[in-house]
């Protein structure tokens, strides 16, 4: 049964790069039938995808965070990574890694990690 | 990027109610619709895609059903564990949009 971790600092100051990883277990990011995706939540609101990678290292992202946003994979340590940079109050959310199971246009996520606030503040 | 909006935005329910929620999408999205429930502070977990399949594991009192651009996710009789938010998602187009929500709560 695969599941997925999320880990990383909880607190970022303004101006500064989110990074975050999520590690893989039960499973292998070498599937060549999975994404791998961040989908992240404000306090209180809804749901957000940031965008995904393939094993193979090809990327997706929301339009509204393309120009900050990084994604990678790390095959050999079973991990994929998020990086944000430039953040402000806005970025604050819970974040989340998860696996896509694809769709034609996109896909859905199954499952989750369990998830990890990160809090943009000085 | 396609908009889903959910209605409503919370509903009051008993145990043994049917309850139904509707998910709207801007623009057609033939039947890729996930529907996900969250529990307070914990992760979403998927219940159903491409519209009606029942992923596995998932009680048989949810159902899903709609196809274009309206869609409905059903619970058959309300039990104490379904008190919780449920999101649709298309998954037809990126970027991949999620409905802002409809919280169950105890009546």
């Amino acid at each position: 049964q695969v599941q997925l971790q999320e880990s990383g600092p909880g607190l970022v100051k303004p101006s500064e790069t989110l990074s975050l990883t999520c590690t893989v277990s039960g499973g292998s990011v070498r599937s060549g039938i999975y994404y791998w995706s961040w989908i992240r939540q404000p306090p209180g609101k809804g749901l957000e995808w940031i965008g995904h990678i393939s094993y193979s290292g090809t990327t997706n992202y929301n339009p509204s965070l393309k120009s900050r946003v990084t994604i990678s994979v790390d095959t050999s340590k079973n991990q994929f990574s998020l990086k944000l940079n430039s953040v402000t109050a806005a970025d604050t959310a819970v974040y989340y890694c998860a696996r896509v199971v694809p769709a034609p246009g996109g896909g859905w996520f199954d499952p989750w990690g369990q998830g990890t606030l990160v809090t943009v503040s000085s | 990027d396609i908009q889903m909006t959910q209605s409503p935005s919370s509903v009051s329910a008993s145990i043994g109610d049917r309850v139904t929620i509707t998910c709207r999408a801007s623009q057609g999205i033939s039947s890729w619709l996930a529907w996900y429930q969250q529990k307070p502070g914990k992760a979403p977990y998927l219940l159903i895609y491409a519209a009606s399949s029942l992923q596995s594991g998932v009680p048989s009192r949810f159902s899903g059903s709609g196809s274009g651009t309206d869609f409905t996710l059903t619970i058959s009789s309300l039990q104490p564990e379904d008190f919780a938010t449920y999101s649709c998602q298309q998954a037809n187009s990126f970027p991949l949009t999620f409905g802002g929500g409809t919280k169950v709560e105890i009546k």
